[in-house]
């Protein structure tokens, strides 16, 4: 059974640094894309960025590059996200999920198996 | 960037009923690289179709998708009550892929 576990909620005062995990179990981790969704809370979806834990290729959304860092260690089959210097308005619920991806230079898919997400609350 | 309209934003129904959920998007959404989110409060998403008209696995049949282009729309053939939820669609054929805002189905 496919199963991502995310770490648990933080709570952080603006400047700080962060890094979120996202442990993947009962599928090959390093073969498949991993990515990260965020949600302000009462708010919709916005897709971040993934990254490709066999040889840690990553691609970001334009809304998200240079303000978040993705990452992997596929000897511990887990994904990271994380913050240099939070702000107020990072907060919100980010979910890994892992993404059926297709495509060499141009990465395309969609999220069939979903981490129970981590509420990061950023406030001073 | 594509952006994804769903309609309509919130939708009354009873179970039995029969649900259509609209997704259109600002430009065409090359070759139907469109899915279906389901989100019940304080749970992640489930995928539940994918390629515009695929179910995810373990998905019940009474979801279909269909579509291509600019319009796509969920169909649900006979409310149960666990299919009160938010619904989002999202388009993987264009980079940044982008989420609609969602359509929230609730009960009448």
């Amino acid at each position: 059974e496919v199963q991502l576990l995310q770490s648990g909620a933080e709570v952080k005062k603006p400047g700080e640094f962060l890094k979120i995990s996202c442990k993947g179990s009962g599928y090959s981790f390093p073969s498949d894309w991993i990515g990260w969704v965020r949600q302000i809370p009462g708010k919709g979806l916005e897709w971040m960025g993934i990254v490709y834990p066999g040889d840690s290729d990553t691609r970001y959304s334009p809304s998200f590059q240079g303000q978040v860092t993705i990452s992997a260690d596929k000897s511990i089959s887990t994904a990271y996200l994380r913050w240099n210097s939070l702000k107020a308005s990072d907060t919100g619920i980010y979910y890994c999920a892992r993404l059926r991806g297709f495509g060499g230079v141009i990465v395309q898919g969609y999220f069939d198996y979903w981490g129970q997400g981590t509420l990061v609350t950023v406030s001073s | 960037e594509i952006v994804l309209t769903q309609s309509p934003g919130t939708l009354s129904l009873s179970p039995g009923e029969r649900a259509t959920l609209s997704c259109r998007a600002s430009q065409s959404v090359g070759s139907s690289y469109l899915a279906w989110y389901q989100q019940k409060p304080g749970q992640a998403p489930r995928l539940l179709i994918y390629g515009a008209s695929s179910r995810a696995t373990g998905i019940p049949d009474r979801f279909s998708g269909s579509g291509s282009g600019t319009d796509f729309t969920l169909s649900i053939s006979r409310l149960e009550p666990e299919d009160f939820a938010v619904y989002y669609c999202q388009q993987y054929g264009s980079s940044p892929y982008t989420f609609g805002q969602g359509t929230k189905l609730e009960i009448k």
